[in-house]
């Protein structure tokens, strides 16, 4: 099934650093989430989007919904050892439908 | 609030055993979603329910798999035969349509392995 354009894969950064992520789809999503997942979890809901345009912010991880509705961007300033996961974009077409994922990014930080 | 409620946590069995996972969602959500996940495909919806109603399963790879919602409080998902690809991590997800927000909540997923 289609997928989302995930970038990067993975980031290997040093604590303090500033993040950023983004996801991009050849087709348009009416929502744009992003989602955390530690080792032997389940993802966990950081941020949700529904405006194109939209930016919004969560403590430190600011999101924003393109105009296009084919991309979104993660940001996650002054990095800390516990923001070690991967990343997940997610899109949704319609509110009710299921979410195509992207690939993920795996974030690594070094103390 | 409890969140969802996934079981087995981990199952191991062998080729052409027949499979259940089950799922709990959070009481009040109307959505229920399956997901799979494996390294080389990533995160792939399979089946989702609204109102206890099937509504998409064009996602289930083979006549293999069947998923049912027989009440708001409960779902399986169904692997009969089993094969060893079909070892994965399987999450369920839950939502609660209507007004603004509609962010799915995923369970902590049940790791399936298949000799």
């Amino acid at each position: 099934g289609q997928q989302l354009n995930q970038s990067p894969q993975s980031m290997f950064i040093q604590e303090g650093e500033d993040v950023s992520m983004n996801c991009t789809s050849s087709s348009i999503f009416n929502t744009w989430l992003w989602y955390k997942q530690d080792p032997g979890e389940g993802p966990v809901l950081l941020i949700a989007l529904y405006k194109a345009g939209e930016l919004t912010s969560n403590g430190r991880l600011t999101a924003q919904f393109g105009i296009t509705r084919k991309d979104s961007f993660l940001n996650i300033s002054a990095s800390i050892p516990s923001d070690v996961g991967i990343y997940f974009c997610a899109g949704q077409k319609g509110g009710a439908d299921g979410l195509t994922f992207g690939k993920g990014t795996h974030l690594i930080i070094q103390p | 609030d409890a969140g969802v409620i996934q079981s087995p946590r981990h199952e191991v069995t062998e080729m052409g055993q027949e499979v259940t996972l089950r799922c709990k969602p959070i009481s009040g959500h109307n959505s229920l979603f399956w997901y799979r996940q494996t390294m080389m495909r990533g995160l792939e919806l399979l089946i989702y329910f609204n109102n206890n109603v099937p509504i998409d399963d064009s996602g289930m790879p083979e006549d293999r798999f069947s998923a049912k919602m027989p009440n708001a409080s409960f779902s399986t998902l169904k692997i009969q035969p089993s094969e060893p690809r079909d070892s994965a991590v399987y999450f369920c997800a839950s939502s609660r349509q209507g007004g603004y927000g509609n962010e799915q909540f995923f369970g902590p997923g049940t790791r399936l392995t298949v000799l």
